[in-house]
């Protein structure tokens, strides 16, 4: 079965600069989290859905942080204008109805804001 | 304000050592989960305890749960290099909402 899926893995891009990164959730699994982690800050939830509803977006930084969920089966967070301390790893995460206290997650995207 | 605790943050031991890590915290939860993070990956669920006090075991891996559902702990006996990374707690309240992670334990085992 494929786990959770996520576009690109790898994205280098200067400051000012708009980024969309895509998560793909497991089928069937109708939650969704976008979490940053650095090495200070270690892993931060940033926004979830439920139901392709935004449930809660308290974590995210600033204004320049978007993120939507137009289906079950995909969601992008988007950072416009993209700054140098938004370098960071990007996981996306989905769970299941049934099973409330597990998360899958995807192998993340590495950000780099130069 | 970290509401999960770990400890240590960083570990470094000999192929073949023990080790314990813990997670701690004032909350009370309705389970708690550990997960193995390796470079360049993400996080992976290891075990969820669910009842105060339970044990559950995953090979050379020894999980505990707080008799009053606040902390855990993580034991390794004989630790090997495919043990190391970056090892999270995570805790869960009752109802739909996010876990809410630890910062981490960052374990290196050396051959």
């Amino acid at each position: 079965d494929a786990g959770v899926i996520q576009s690109p893995r790898h994205e280098v891009t200067e400051m000012g600069q708009e980024v969309t990164l895509r998560c793909k959730p497991i089928s069937g699994h109708n939650s969704l989290f976008w979490y940053r982690q650095t090495m200070m800050r270690g892993l931060e939830l940033l926004i979830y859905f439920n139901n392709n509803v935004p449930i809660d977006d308290s974590g995210m930084p600033e204004d320049r942080f978007s993120a939507k969920m137009p289906n079950a089966s995909f969601s992008t967070l988007k950072i416009q204008p993209s700054e140098p301390r938004d370098s960071a790893v990007y996981f996306c995460a989905s769970r299941p109805p049934s099973i409330t206290d597990t998360q899958y997650f995807g192998p993340g995207t590495r950000l780099t804001v130069l | 304000t970290q509401l999960l605790e770990q400890s240590p943050q960083f570990l470094s031991i000999q192929e073949g050592e023990n080790l314990t890590v813990y997670c701690n915290s004032s909350s009370v939860f309705s389970s708690l989960q550990w997960y193995r993070q390796e470079p360049g990956e993400g996080p992976v669920l290891l075990v969820t305890v669910v009842t105060g006090g339970e044990v559950k075991k995953l090979k050379r891996l020894t999980f505990q749960f707080g008799d009053a559902r606040k902390d855990s702990s993580l034991h390794i006996t004989a630790a090997q290099p495919g043990d190391t990374g970056l090892y999270l707690c995570a805790g869960a309240f009752s109802g739909n909402t996010p876990l809410v992670f630890g910062k981490g334990t960052r374990l290196s085992v050396i051959a």
